[in-house]
C-alpha cells in the first residue's frame, strides 16, 4: 500500500529565500506525481504534473522534481513571497491512475 | 462560469442522522471523486466514478454512499453508521481518471 510523507509538516522562512518541500513515496510505481496548494478552509488548487516518465515540470517561479528510483519529489519555490504562504501536499497516482495518494502537507508561511 | 460547486459549506449532523452532501461539475467530466480531509492531514479517498452509474469504494468507504445517476452530479450520504464524521469533505473532477483533478471548494461537516 502506498505511503506518502512530507517533511517538514511546517516551514517559516522570510520573504525572498528560495525554498524546496520534500515529498517522499513507497511504491515506485507510480501513475503521476501532483503537487497541489491549499490555502485555509479551501479546496485544492492543482500547481504541477508530474508524469512518471518525466524528470521534472515548471510553472513560472515553481520547478517540481521527480525521482522514481529513490520515491522522492521535491518542489522548488523560488524568490519566496507572502503570498506563497498556504499548505502544500503532493500526491502520487496509482499505476492504473485512478487513485492518489496524498502526503499529509507541509504548511508554509513567507515573512515579509 | 465552468467548475466544480460544493453545497452547503458548513453542515451540522445530529447524533443517528443521515446527511448528504452536494457537489456538481459543468465541466463535462467524466470522472469524480470525493475525499475526506482531518485536521493536519493529508486527504483520504472515500469513492470515486469514473463513468455515469459506475463508483468504486476508496480507501475509507465504510459509513459513506454515493450516486452517480448523472454526469454532472455525484452526492455523498454520510450514514450514521460513520461514527466519526466530522471533517473536512473534498469534492473532484478530471477529465479521466488519467488527468489532472479539480477540486471544489470543500464542505465541512460538524457534529451536534
Amino acid at each position: 500500500k502506498q505511503e506518502v510523507t512530507q517533511i517538514p509538516a511546517a516551514l517559516s522562512v522570510p520573504e525572498g529565500e528560495n525554498l524546496v518541500l520534500n515529498c517522499s513515496f513507497t511504491d515506485s510505481a507510480i501513475y503521476n506525481l501532483q503537487w497541489f496548494r491549499q490555502d485555509p478552509g479551501k479546496g485544492l488548487t492543482s500547481l504541477l504534473l508530474i508524469q512518471s516518465s518525466q524528470r521534472e515540470q515548471t510553472s513560472g517561479r515553481l520547478n517540481a522534481s521527480l525521482d522514481k528510483s529513490s520515491g522522492r519529489s521535491t518542489l522548488y519555490i523560488a524568490a519566496s513571497q507572502p503570498g506563497d504562504s498556504a499548505t502544500y501536499l503532493c500526491a502520487a497516482a496509482d499505476n492504473a491512475g485512478n487513485m492518489l495518494t496524498f502526503g499529509g502537507g507541509t504548511r508554509l508561511m513567507v515573512k515579509p | 462560469d465552468g467548475g466544480i460547486t460544493q453545497s452547503p459549506k458548513y453542515l451540522f449532523r445530529k447524533e443517528g442522522q443521515n446527511v448528504t452532501l452536494s457537489c456538481e461539475q459543468n465541466l463535462n467530466h467524466d470522472a469524480m471523486y470525493w475525499y475526506r480531509q482531518d485536521p493536519g492531514q493529508g486527504l483520504r479517498l472515500i469513492y470515486y466514478s469514473q463513468i455515469v452509474n459506475d463508483f468504486q469504494k476508496g480507501d475509507i468507504a465504510e459509513g459513506y454512499s454515493v450516486s452517480r445517476e448523472k454526469k454532472e452530479s455525484f452526492p455523498l450520504t454520510v450514514t450514521s453508521a460513520q461514527k466519526n464524521p466530522t471533517a473536512f469533505y473534498l469534492c473532484a473532477s478530471s477529465i479521466t481518471v488519467l488527468e489532472t483533478q479539480y477540486f471544489g471548494p470543500g464542505t465541512r461537516l460538524l457534529v451536534l
